[in-house]
């Protein structure tokens, strides 16, 4: 078990450029979850898959946002025309199966710092 | 989605207990009580949860009032690697799965 593992760490561009991440949950967690976090709060929740379903997706993610998880293993978060404001931590964390009651915890990655120049 | 309330920031000494409030008078009955913690440069760590009774784990305790509107996570003794962030989530039982993160509790532990 390696955990959650995101790339790049880090991410410069200019302002209207394409970015994707990427996100490699642990092995057999079928819950993929991203956040984003800017300085001073605490992670602001984004969208997460059911395997490759897309189950969720919070108001946050604007049309320029696109989330996928193909094959329900690794994951890419693409934001289009980035702007100022997309400047934060994107966080992936990944979990088993829900089951029941107060739900698996999720295990985080590192993040990916995004400065939009 | 209720929310919970935790003071900015709380300082201890190494080796002492460490109790951080929550309040969440909110909170449904079907709700969890999770605590995560963050260190500086990574990504949160789960901590512990609950529904209604004490919970108790490696990591730490957590206390749950009677009327679960309140808790508390208990830090038996301090190191000064637990100087983190400490966000108290209530987390759906059923619908969503997402954590809503408030600011949390700041934790500086000094030697």
């Amino acid at each position: 078990d390696t955990g959650v593992s995101q790339n790049p760490r880090h991410k410069i561009t200019k302002r209207g450029q394409n970015v994707t991440f990427r996100c490699d949950p642990i092995s057999e967690h079928n819950r993929l979850y991203w956040y984003r976090q800017t300085l001073g709060q605490g992670p602001e929740f984004l969208t997460y898959f059911q395997n490759e379903a897309q189950l969720e997706k919070s108001r946050l993610l604007s049309d320029r946002f696109s989330a996928e998880r193909p094959k329900g293993s690794f994951s890419t978060l693409e934001i289009q025309r980035t702007e100022q404001g997309d400047s934060a931590m994107y966080l992936c964390a990944s979990s088993p199966d829900r089951g029941r009651g107060g739900g698996q915890p999720q295990h985080f990655g590192d993040g990916t710092r995004l400065s939009i120049l | 989605d209720a929310k919970t309330t935790q003071p900015n920031s709380m300082e201890s000494n190494e080796e002492e207990p460490v109790h951080l409030p929550c309040n969440h008078s909110t909170i449904s009955g079907t709700d969890y009580i999770h605590w995560y913690r963050q260190l500086p440069s990574q990504g949160p760590e789960y901590v512990i949860h609950g529904l209604t009774s004490n919970v108790n784990n490696r990591m730490a305790s957590l206390a749950i009032a009677e009327d679960r509107k309140s808790s508390t996570l208990i830090l038996h003794r301090a190191t000064l690697r637990d100087a983190a962030v400490y966000y108290c989530i209530l987390r759906a039982a059923y619908n969503t799965d997402k954590l809503i993160f408030g600011t949390g509790t700041r934790l500086q532990v000094f030697p």
